[in-house]
């Protein structure tokens, strides 16, 4: 079945760093690729996605760019900012029979960024 | 509404009680998604809905949960006879006819004692 598999957290970091979140996944055919963010206390929310090879995804300095030889999508941004700190999901849905979608997430990293 | 609403937020029961949980989702969103998040995990499926027709039931863990959306609206995720291993976060979903992007409440906590 499908999977997604994002490296472990936390990841901490200081102000103005480099962020790099890895995301790799299994799934057949071709699927859709996304990151949602969760902030304390709130649902997920769509942070960007990308629906084919070579796409890619951004959004408030946010990138990540839909690899299909290496079946990769990993967040980056160049600077980030202490209100970049929450949870981030990769996430894939790949379409079922009759258009049906059933998205499959990744275990979730934390980022925590001081000043 | 404006966006996905759950409740109640926290629920606290006792081993072996029933557990609603509801679910009110973005007005004109078709399909309906229920998923559970054990703490430091990411949210594990369960089932959803076109309309009021439950399309998926295959992650429900077993035939104590079950769910229904029986006017293609609201939604309600019950859970008989709770157990200790039950105790997570439930989140719902919801998404517009032919989009792959889900709007998440902000989830029902929900331990059993």
């Amino acid at each position: 079945g499908d999977s997604v598999t994002q490296m472990e957290g936390p990841v901490t970091l200081s102000e103005e760093a480099f962020l790099t979140i890895n995301c790799t996944y299994t799934a057949t055919g071709y699927p859709s690729l996304f990151w949602y963010v969760q902030y304390p206390g709130e649902g997920l929310q769509l942070l960007l996605k990308a629906t084919k090879a070579d796409d890619k995804g951004s959004n408030k300095g946010f990138e990540a760019t839909y690899r299909k030889e290496t079946t990769s999508f990993h967040l980056e941004k160049g600077s980030v900012q202490v209100s970049d700190s929450a949870v981030y999901f990769c996430a894939l849905i790949s379409p079922v029979g009759g258009g049906s979608y059933i998205p499959t997430f990744g275990r979730g990293t934390s980022l925590i960024v001081h000043p | 509404g404006a966006g996905v609403s759950q409740s109640p937020r926290y629920k606290v029961t006792k081993r072996g009680q029933d557990v609603a949980l509801r679910c009110d989702p973005i007005s004109g969103h078709v399909s309906l998604y229920w998923y559970r998040q054990a703490l430091g995990q990411g949210p594990e499926f369960l089932t959803y809905f076109n309309y009021e027709a439950q399309q998926d039931k295959s992650g429900l863990p077993n035939d104590r949960f079950s769910a229904e959306r029986p006017e293609g609206s609201i939604s309600t995720l019950t859970i008989q006879r709770t157990e200790q291993r039950d105790s997570a976060m439930y989140r719902c979903a919801s998404s517009s006819p032919g989009a792959n992007v889900l709007t998440f409440g902000a989830g029902s906590r929900l331990t059993v004692l």
